[in-house]
């Protein structure tokens, strides 16, 4: 079975330009959750997208946003980027059904921004 | 939300029991305890997770505080391949904070051969 694949691995961004991240998880997957990781500030819950709807979300600014489609992928999108957000963005899927089913992470992408 | 907090380092030689703690005072009821680890260039790998009981696999075994306001990830015979940055995570599965993920700053376990 294929694991989670993120796209692209990495990717380098100028300031003010907006960016879209891809996450495809394993199949029959239906939860797909975002994080971002930094050495400043560790791995901090982005949102979480269960059948196609936001159900929960972390304290990030409204540029972050993310969708997720009828076949479960997902997408992430960083608008007006910031130096800031400089960052591994890491998406994880689940069953979602069973309430605590393990996520499984891809590698993630690496977001460069300057 | 409810926090982590777990030692920033640990070291062990191969071979040997490591245990790792984490403390959670203000876990809530409803929070399962996942424990999670990452290896360079990877993204975290689930490890074990439980609720109040303690729980083994063929990775780890999960020991929980009766009053569950602490746990410890029990790796029996640590091998070079443990070593990685480990994370204690409370995950919520109820209320309006379903699904919603708090990190501790995680434990880098270092392995000695």
């Amino acid at each position: 079975k294929a694991g989670v694949t993120q796209t692209p691995r990495y990717l380098i961004k100028t300031r003010g330009q907006q960016v879209t991240l891809s996450c495809s998880p394993i199949s029959g997957h239906r939860s797909v959750s975002w994080y971002q990781q930094t050495p400043g500030q560790g791995l901090q819950f982005l949102f979480e997208y269960f059948s196609e709807t936001q159900r929960n979300k972390g304290n990030f600014p409204g540029r972050f946003s993310g969708r997720q489609f009828s076949n479960s992928r997902s997408e992430m999108n960083v608008s007006t980027l910031e130096l800031g957000d400089s960052a591994l963005y890491l998406c994880a899927s689940s069953l979602g059904g069973r309430k605590n089913s393990p996520l499984h992470f891809g590698n993630g992408t690496r977001l460069t921004v300057t | 939300d409810a926090k982590t907090t777990q030692p920033n380092s640990m070291e062990s030689n191969e071979e040997e029991p490591v245990h790792l703690p984490c403390n959670h005072s203000t876990i809530s009821g409803t929070d399962y305890i996942h424990w999670y680890r990452q290896l360079p260039s990877q993204g975290p790998e689930y490890v074990i997770h439980g609720l109040t009981s303690n729980v083994n696999n063929r990775m780890a075994s999960l020991a929980i505080a009766e009053d569950r306001k602490s746990s410890t990830l029990i790796l029996h015979r640590a091998t070079l391949r443990d070593a990685a940055v480990y994370y204690c995570i409370l995950r919520n599965a109820g209320g309006t904070s379903y699904g919603k993920l708090t990190f501790g700053q995680g434990t880098i376990l270092t392995v000695h051969p």
